[in-house]
Parts: C-alpha cells; sequence; structure tokens
C-alpha cells in the first residue's frame, strides 16, 4: 500500500522556467515531509523539509508548499537549472515512525 | 566530515545464497536505517537501528535482518537470496530521531541476485 505517491514518473522542462514536481499522501497522521534529489550512482541527498504547522518553506530556488486538507505536497523550483535534472522523492512521517517514500519524479532540465 | 559509507558498492550472488552488507554513518549519528530500492517502487523501508537496538522495522520477510555494533556501524544480511531481492540498498543516518533529523544517505549496494 503506497501511503506517499508521486504520479508524474518524468517532467521535461526549459532552463529558467519554473519545475513543479507533486507529491500525494493518505495518511492524515503524517505530520513532517521531505524532498530529496537524487543522481545517478547517488544515495539520495535532503533538499528541503516541512513540518505540518507550515504550509510553505522556502530556501532559495526551492520552496515546498503543502496542503494538509488536500493531502497535497509540492516542490517548486525557480528558475530551473540543468544542473536541477535528477530524480526527486518526497518522503513522509508520523513523530517517532518511519519515513515513507514516494517512487520518484525524474526531472529533466533542457538548457 | 567523512558521509555515509557502505561496502561493497556491487555485489552479484546467486539464488539460495546469503550476503551481507555494511555501512558505516556519519561520525557522532546514533540511527542507521536501511532502504531498498527497486524500480517502480521507491525507497522501502527495512529498518532502523539506534544504540545497537532495532527501533523500527518494516514490512520485509525474516530473510532480511540486521545488526549494529556498538561504534554505530550496522551490517545489513540476507539469507536464502531471490531473484526479486535485486535492487539498491540505501543505508542512511541521522543524529538521533529519524523521524525529523535528516538522514543522509550513503551512495547505495548494488545487489544482483542471478
Amino acid at each position: 500500500d503506497q501511503q506517499v505517491k508521486q504520479n508524474s514518473p518524468s517532467l521535461s522542462v526549459q532552463e529558467g522556467r519554473i519545475s513543479i514536481l507533486n507529491c500525494d499522501y493518505t495518511n492524515s497522521m503524517f505530520d513532517y515531509f521531505l524532498w530529496y534529489k537524487k543522481y545517478p550512482a547517488e544515495g539520495p541527498t535532503f533538499l528541503i523539509s516541512i513540518s505540518s504547522i507550515k504550509d510553505k518553506n522556502e530556501d532559495g530556488r526551492f520552496t515546498v508548499f503543502l496542503n494538509k486538507s488536500a493531502k497535497h505536497l509540492s516542490l517548486h523550483i525557480v528558475p530551473s537549472q540543468p544542473g536541477d535534472s535528477a530524480v526527486y522523492f518526497c518522503a513522509a512521517s508520523a513523530k517517532g515512525g518511519q519515513f515513507y517514500f514516494g517512487t520518484g519524479t525524474s526531472l529533466t532540465v533542457i538548457p | 566530515k567523512a558521509g555515509v559509507t557502505q561496502t561493497p558498492r556491487y555485489l552479484i550472488k546467486t539464488r539460495g545464497q546469503q550476503v551481507t552488507l555494511s555501512c558505516s554513518p556519519i561520525s557522532g549519528h546514533r540511527s542507521v536505517s536501511w532502504y531498498q530500492q527497486t524500480p517502480g517502487q521507491g525507497l522501502q523501508f527495512l529498518f532502523e537501528y539506534f544504540s545497537e537496538t532495532q527501533r523500527n522495522k518494516g514490512n520485509f520477510p525474516g530473510r532480511f535482518s540486521g545488526r549494529q555494533f556498538s561504534n554505530s556501524r550496522s551490517e545489513m544480511n540476507v539469507s536464502t537470496l531471490e531473484l526479486g531481492d535485486s535492487a539498491l540498498y540505501l543505508c542512511a543516518s541521522s543524529l538521533m530521531d529519524r523521524s525529523t533529523d535528516t538522514q543522509y544517505f550513503g551512495p547505495g549496494t548494488r545487489l544482483t541476485v542471478l
């Protein structure tokens, strides 16, 4: 049972434009959410997180939005750069529990 | 500060064999989690160790086991390998609280079962 879903396996965006990656979850107990970026042959690296008490968190070009009523999470990258091309995973957890990961979205930023 | 290291990086085994994978966390990190990554399934949580004790376990059969040593290094063992065990196995370390501390991942061990 996939508790965290990323319904778009891939996304292509022109350099300089906005990339929007989406994530949906089913467990209303989740209160902490993260995004990871993964390059080939490397482990995932932490990008940005948000707790359920917030609906937005920004870090430079990366912004995560949380819509608790819709159980929806999104990552915005503005402006997109070719170095952002990677697989992006969202993850969610409830306090003290394990992390549940989505299946990933492969982002390609076209120069 | 050195990152999370995993050995070996690549492994080829045959069905029925067993395998042991190793993970050295970032110095000072006490929590080590293991994940299995397969195409289309994302990262599936295997288990988490903290201070040599298994603190949480995912939904995997008993063929998958692990342990953690006093220096926080962790090993994962898979017995009686099946073709479906072919995957990238990732370990991640964090300071204390896996559910809120940032997890740092190693590069993974690519296991192929023939």
